[in-house]
């Protein structure tokens, strides 16, 4: 299958720091990726969809301002997480979608806020 | 928009058996269902998926059916052995072009028993 990277797997940070997630689609271009921000023992919850040189189209109830989204080329996306807060502690998954239309996930990012 | 509900969120089958799990969705216009197996702290692994044009799918023990009447699918494991012991997400999907979001259902939580 094709492989979308994502990067860190892990980060630690303090409480109000930004910290940037970056997420790449290696052999593919994907014109479309998600981003999704999964809770221990439950399902993955959609944040985000982002489009290549547009802006992201947020799901209700997520900030926009809080999470920044850039997807600046067809196999890039970035998601930015402003001024962590605890509560946004959290295991955070891309997703990016193939031409024959099956999406690939990431590796996740385990974001603990201090 | 659209509604997964999957069943059951827990269960426990002896290696050797065969394990079933169900999904139901609201939306008639879905047509596409894939199905994807995740161990703990990491990605979602897609496993097999079924588009509205087929009644069934099968991929050597893993097997899905789909009922686009009833709006249910149900993925079928056969000859269950340890490392099938995961969490089994459903998700459906309206537009099947890439660019458009999963609706995942709340997740399996399968444990063979040895």
């Amino acid at each position: 299958g094709a492989v979308v990277s994502q990067h860190p797997s892990r980060v630690i940070c303090k409480s109000g720091t930004s910290v940037k997630i970056e997420c790449r689609s290696l052999d593919f271009q994907a014109t479309t990726m998600f981003w999704y921000r999964q809770f221990p023992k439950q399902s993955l919850m959609l944040m985000a969809t982002s489009n290549e040189g547009s802006k992201a189209t947020y799901e209700q109830g997520v900030e926009k301002d809080k999470f920044l989204i850039n997807h600046a080329s067809l196999t890039l996306s970035t998601l930015t997480v402003t001024s962590a807060h605890p509560e946004d502690s959290s295991f955070y998954i891309c997703s990016a979608a193939t031409r024959d239309e099956k999406l690939f996930f990431g590796s996740g990012t385990q974001l603990s806020v201090l | 928009g659209e509604n997964v509900e999957q069943h059951p969120s827990t269960l426990s089958v002896q290696e050797g058996d065969s394990a079933v799990i169900k999904c139901t969705y609201s939306d008639s216009a879905s047509n596409y269902f894939p199905w994807y197996k995740q161990e703990l702290g990491k990605r979602p692994q897609l496993i097999i998926d079924i588009r509205s044009n087929v009644g069934e799918k099968k991929d050597q023990r893993i097997a899905v059916t789909l009922n686009k009447t009833a709006k249910h699918f149900s993925l079928h494991i056969t000859e269950t052995q340890p490392e099938d012991s995961a969490v089994y997400f459903c998700a459906a999907q309206a537009n099947n072009f890439g660019n458009e979001k999963l609706t995942f259902g709340t997740g399996t939580r399968l444990t063979i028993i040895p």
